[in-house]
């Protein structure tokens, strides 16, 4: 099946800092989400982006899917950034199922 | 509603006991997953489901796992005899169908379960 691979695992920023997450598919794709798992467990939803370019206030994603990578931005970061982010795709020819990665835990120290 | 619903929040249980587990989806949605999530893990899929029937089911980890969905709305999840290993956060997800299955997908808040 596919692979979704999300890196760095783990990181630490200062607050104010900028960070790039990096998500990988092992292939084709016709649906990318990216989502932020608050330390209540909540997973909300930051983008629907199965290509180009998207942004929202400090956080902005970009998917090549040609390329098969997704990558998520965080500038100026806040210690409420904490948490888990995950990126899920879902396979153009699967059950539609959403197949996540193993996330990358993010700690903002203030 | 306006998001995906589950209950309970928390359920703790002993081992041995049957648990059921709750999901309204958001209104309109015809395609509704259940997905576990272990102390630290990723999330795991465990059964989709598109309108009343089940044409995924293949991560139920045991027989002992079941699923339904009536009325294309609500969905129920029910361990039977539960073990400590099924101790786990278990997520509900909806989403509208169209025909590539290109839309978004909504997360309800989680049924936290204890077992033991």
């Amino acid at each position: 099946g596919i692979q979704v691979e999300q890196s760095p695992p783990d990181l630490i920023l200062q607050e104010g800092a900028n960070s790039t997450l990096r998500c990988n598919f092992s292939d084709s794709v016709n649906n990318l989400q990216w989502f932020h798992q608050n330390p209540w467990g909540q997973l909300i939803n930051l983008f629907y982006i199965p290509s180009g370019t998207k942004q929202n206030g400090r956080l902005s994603a970009t998917t090549v899917a040609t390329e098969r990578y997704s990558l998520l931005y965080i500038s100026s970061s806040q210690t409420t950034d904490s948490g888990v982010y995950f990126c899920a795709v879902v396979r153009m020819d699967s059950s539609y199922k959403l197949i996540f990665g193993s996330g990358t835990r993010l700690l903002v120290r203030p | 509603g306006a998001g995906v619903s589950q209950s309970p929040s928390n359920k703790v249980t002993e081992k041995g006991k049957d648990v059921e587990l709750r999901c309204d989806p958001i209104s309109g949605h015809t395609a509704l997953y259940w997905y576990r999530q272990s102390l630290g893990q990723g999330l795991e899929f465990l059964i989709y489901f598109q309108g009343n029937s089940a044409p995924d089911k293949s991560g139920l980890p045991s027989d002992r796992f079941s699923a339904e969905r009536t009325g294309g709305s609500v969905s129920t999840l029910t361990i039977q005899r539960t073990q400590q290993e099924d101790s786990a956060v278990y997520l509900c997800a909806s989403r509208k169908r169209d025909r590539v299955m290109n839309t978004e997908a909504f997360f309800g808040q989680g049924t936290r379960l204890t077992v033991v």
